[in-house]
């Protein structure tokens, strides 16, 4: 069956460094890979898409890459600030019209000033 | 509405009761989810409407589970006689397309406890 895997469920880092959070797939091949962000109490929002050609997108202090041979998403987080701490979700998707997103567990990351 | 909104934010029920959680898309959203996340779990997809195309609901853990959406905007996910393992928040999200290339919107949630 499908699988998701984010490697940690929780990840500490100092103010200032990169954060880089893992996103596996097992038995899938998706045309989509998202990233949101969630905070405790509140829905997850969106972050960033990339879709299967895509190696690499970029959004101010955001990076994803999607590697389809190692079937692995990177989501690292530059000039980390306390402001980014939350739990991150990866969520993957189908090509064509199939509507649902199947997401992972998350990883909880904590930036400590 | 400028965003998802969901309701009752919280609703404490006994076990066997029925509940009703409400979920208002944002306006012209024709696809509408509703997941459910249970402590330390990903989100659960129980059921996508899309349009006036019949409902995915392939999530939908057991028959105490139903849902329907009128008029292509507002939600309600129906649980006939709750059990304490239904306890979980219950999200919204809504996107302007069909498919995963779309973004999907998420309401705050419903926290259900069934005691």
């Amino acid at each position: 069956s499908q699988k998701i895997e984010q490697n940690s469920e929780a990840l500490n880092i100092q103010e200032g460094k990169t954060a880089t959070l893992t996103c596996n797939y097992t038995n899938y091949s998706p045309a989509y890979l998202q990233w949101y962000r969630q905070d405790p109490g509140r829905g997850p929002v969106f972050l960033l898409l990339i879709r299967e050609n895509e190696k690499e997108k970029r959004k101010e202090r955001l990076k994803v890459t999607f590697d389809t041979t190692l079937k692995q998403s990177l989501f690292h987080i530059t000039a980390s600030q306390p402001a980014d701490s939350a739990t991150y979700l990866c969520a993957l998707g189908a090509g064509g019209s199939q509507g649902n997103l199947i997401f992972g567990k998350g990883t909880k990351l904590s930036v400590k000033p | 509405g400028a965003g998802v909104s969901q309701s009752p934010s919280n609703k404490v029920t006994e076990k066997g009761k029925d509940v009703e959680l409400r979920c208002d898309p944002i306006s012209g959203h024709t696809a509408l989810y509703w997941y459910r996340q249970s402590l330390g779990q990903g989100l659960e997809f129980l059921i996508y409407f899309q349009g006036n195309s019949a409902p995915d609901k392939s999530g939908l853990p057991s028959d105490r589970f139903s849902a329907e959406r009128t008029g292509g905007s507002v939600s309600t996910l129906t649980i006939q006689r709750t059990q304490q393992e239904d306890s979980a928040v219950y999200l919204c999200a809504s996107s302007s397309g069909q498919g995963p290339k779309n973004i999907q919107y998420f309401g705050a949630g419903t926290r259900l406890s069934v005691l």
